[in-house]
């Protein structure tokens, strides 16, 4: 069966400083892969989405990026943190049917 | 552009009694909506899917849904509300091939 595994599940960091959050799914090949954002009291947004290896787009622009060195890795990463940049983050996979499977999510607080 | 709206924040319901999830989006095109369910501190579970056919359809732990085009809704319902249904819960609408629209989310809150 399919897992996706999610880390650091928490993360507390100065503002500045480096990110690198990680996604791996297992048990599946040629995963479509997407991180999302959830801000306190609001919706999932859509941050990044990629359907390969190499293949990154981004649907909000920001001070974050995201990167798919392997089949089935995903990273969302940034230089350097802003407070807004606060939340919880959610990788999310999906065969192509639309049906999206998340990962434990990482919290991130930038202070 | 498409959008999903949720009109509850948050509900409040007793034990036993029954609930209802309010979901009305806004796509263009024949939607393929979802509902998830997001316990604190955890990723999102999906609770059922409507693609097409039967337009009311029934998913995990006793919750069913009923699209209907002409209001543009999606509404989550479930006859018997247990104490571990207190969570938030999402509606999303697909749109095109890789992206879900997600609403703001309905928390629950279930009294004893």
């Amino acid at each position: 069966s399919q897992t996706i595994h999610q880390w650091p599940a928490t993360l507390v960091q100065p503002v500045g400083s480096p990110l690198s959050l990680e996604c791996t799914v297992e048990g599946t090949s040629n995963p479509n892969l997407y991180w999302y954002r959830q801000a306190a009291g609001r919706g999932l947004q859509l941050l990044f989405y990629s359907v390969g290896i190499g293949q990154i787009s981004s649907e909000v622009p920001q001070n974050l990026s995201a990167s798919r060195p392997q089949d089935r890795q995903f990273i969302l990463s940034s230089k350097k943190l802003l407070l807004s940049d606060s939340g919880f983050y959610l990788c999310a996979w999906t065969t192509g049917d639309r049906e999206l499977f998340f990962g434990e999510g990482s919290r991130l607080t930038v202070l | 552009a498409q959008s999903v709206t949720q009109p509850d924040i948050h509900i409040t319901v007793s034990e036993g009694a029954s609930l209802e999830l309010r979901c009305n989006y806004s796509y263009g095109a024949t939607p393929y909506l979802f509902w998830y369910v997001q316990s604190p501190g955890q990723g999102l579970q999906l609770l059922l899917k409507y693609f097409s056919g039967d337009t009311l359809v029934q998913g995990i732990k006793g919750f069913e849904a009923e699209f209907k085009r002409s209001q543009s809704s999606f509404n989550l319902r479930k006859p018997s509300v247990h104490w571990s249904d207190a969570a938030e819960y999402f509606c999303a609408v697909g749109v095109g091939f890789n992206n879900l629209f997600f609403g703001t989310g309905t928390r629950l809150t279930v009294i004893p």
